[in-house]
């Protein structure tokens, strides 16, 4: 079956630093992905789509990388920020069906 | 503003007593969805329709029940709530259902069924 796996539940950063979130898919090829952010007693928040033909994709602080043979995509933040505190969620999608990882709860230290 | 509105944001109720979550878009969504979201279990699709008189089943639809008799509303409708579908509820919609599509997410319904 589909499956989508988010590395550790929970990812402790030093404020300023790169926080890099890992996901990891299995048994099928998805055209895109793309990363949401929550807030707790939220919903998710669209932040970034990546297509299967493109290597990466930025966004102010944000970059996002597909590597369709690994089967992995990998969100990062640069100059984190005590803000930038929350879940995020990695949802690889074909073109019948919308999967969502149970995300990485990222936590920001000052 | 573009928002997806559910309401309520809080709901406790018995075993067996009907409710209606209600869901609405302003954005002209064709697309509209219903998530349950469960610690470790992630958000997981309940119902989805693709446009008015439309809808299909999701992942976990057992127990659920909807309609789109317009485009901008999506009610959920659990005819006999069980202790088992205490969740949060999340409705959601994207103008279209392919992949490069957004989904815009209402802030969810925190459902408690005793």
């Amino acid at each position: 079956s589909q499956k989508i796996e988010q590395n550790s539940e929970a990812l402790n950063i030093q404020e300023g630093k790169t926080a890099t979130l890992t996901c990891n898919y299995t048994n099928y090829s998805p055209a895109y992905l793309q990363w949401y952010r929550q807030d707790p007693g939220r919903g998710p928040v669209f932040l970034l789509l990546i297509r299967e033909n493109e290597k990466e994709k930025r966004k102010e602080r944000l970059k996002v990388t597909f590597d369709t043979t690994l089967k992995q995509s990998l969100f990062h933040i640069t100059a984190s920020q005590p803000a930038d505190s929350a879940t995020y969620l990695c949802a690889p999608l074909s073109a019948s069906k919308i999967i969502f990882g149970s995300g990485t709860r990222l936590s920001i230290r000052p | 503003e573009a928002q997806v509105t559910q309401n309520p944001r809080y709901l406790i109720t018995v075993t067996g007593k009907k409710l209606t979550v209600t869901c609405s878009q302003n954005m002209n969504h064709e697309y509209m969805s219903w998530y349950r979201q469960d610690p470790g279990l992630g958000l997981r699709q309940i119902y989805y329709s693709m446009n008015v008189e439309v809808t299909d089943k999701g992942d976990v639809p057992e127990g659920y029940k909807v309609s789109r008799k317009e485009k901008r509303n999506f009610p959920l409708i659990l005819e006999s709530p069980s202790p088992n579908q205490t969740s949060l509820y999340f409705c959601a919609s994207s103008l279209y259902r392919e992949g490069n599509s957004p989904l815009h997410f209402g802030n969810g319904t925190r459902l408690t069924v005793t």
